[in-house]
């Protein structure tokens, strides 16, 4: 398998526009998490989803970010307006319900200037 | 609530030596998941070893071990042997997931590797 797949590596914004990130999860994983990341604030846990339904987003900063999973291959994490504080990197990470082992993709490094 | 602490923001160690990382936690739950990650410098978060609480046998991957004491709520990582590739970020994670499900990770402990 490939791993937990993660586009794009970079993204420099500007202020204001949307940024669309994407993940790709591990074939037959059931759970799917996003992360962010900064010195400041560490690992944080954004949402995750089971078996493509959102669980728990209490970590979504706020309305300006949004997360679906359409579909067992395929998740989006949505920044829209995006500011500089949004600058981190996004993590999406795949396991399974039987040992919950996280994989991580390679991460978005989100620059918004 | 659950908490994850790792006490330890930096440490250091000479090539071939052991060192052990600590990371203390808190919990009222009895079923849950303990783990370590390693974050080298290229950023990746890389799955070290898994333990679940119900296991009374500390969990081993080849030069990585863990010290898990479940009353004391404590769950140390042992590395053995260390080589100039083991230097990162190694973050302590708890994960129950269940009708409240909770998922933490620790602020990281830095390892440096002394050649």
């Amino acid at each position: 398998d490939a791993g937990v797949i993660q586009s794009p590596r970079h993204e420099v914004t500007e202020m204001g526009q949307e940024v669309t990130l994407r993940c790709k999860p591990i074939s037959g994983h059931d759970y799917l998490f996003w992360y962010r990341q900064t010195m400041m604030r560490g690992l944080e846990l954004l949402i995750y989803f089971n078996n493509n339904v959102p669980i728990d987003d209490s970590g979504m900063p706020e309305d300006r970010f949004s997360a679906k999973m359409p579909n067992a291959s395929f998740s989006t994490l949505k920044i829209q307006p995006s500011e500089p504080r949004d600058s981190a990197v996004y993590f999406c990470a795949s396991s399974l319900s039987t040992n919950y082992e996280q994989y991580f993709g390679p991460g978005t490094r989100l620059t918004v200037t | 609530a659950q908490t994850v602490t790792q006490s330890q923001p930096e440490m250091s160690v000479q090539e071939a030596e052991t060192v052990t990382l600590s990371c203390t936690y808190d919990t009222s739950e009895s079923d849950y998941y303990l783990f370590w990650y390693k974050q080298p410098p290229s950023r990746q978060m890389i799955l070290v070893i898994r333990q679940e609480a119900y296991k009374q046998q500390n969990a081993t991957e080849n030069r990585f071990s863990v010290n898990f004491q479940k009353a004391a709520k404590s769950f140390s990582l042992k590395i053995s042997d260390s080589q100039l590739g083991d230097a990162a970020m190694y973050f302590c994670a708890y994960i129950y997931m269940n009708r409240d499900d909770k998922i933490i990770f620790g602020k990281g402990t830095r390892l440096h590797i002394l050649p």
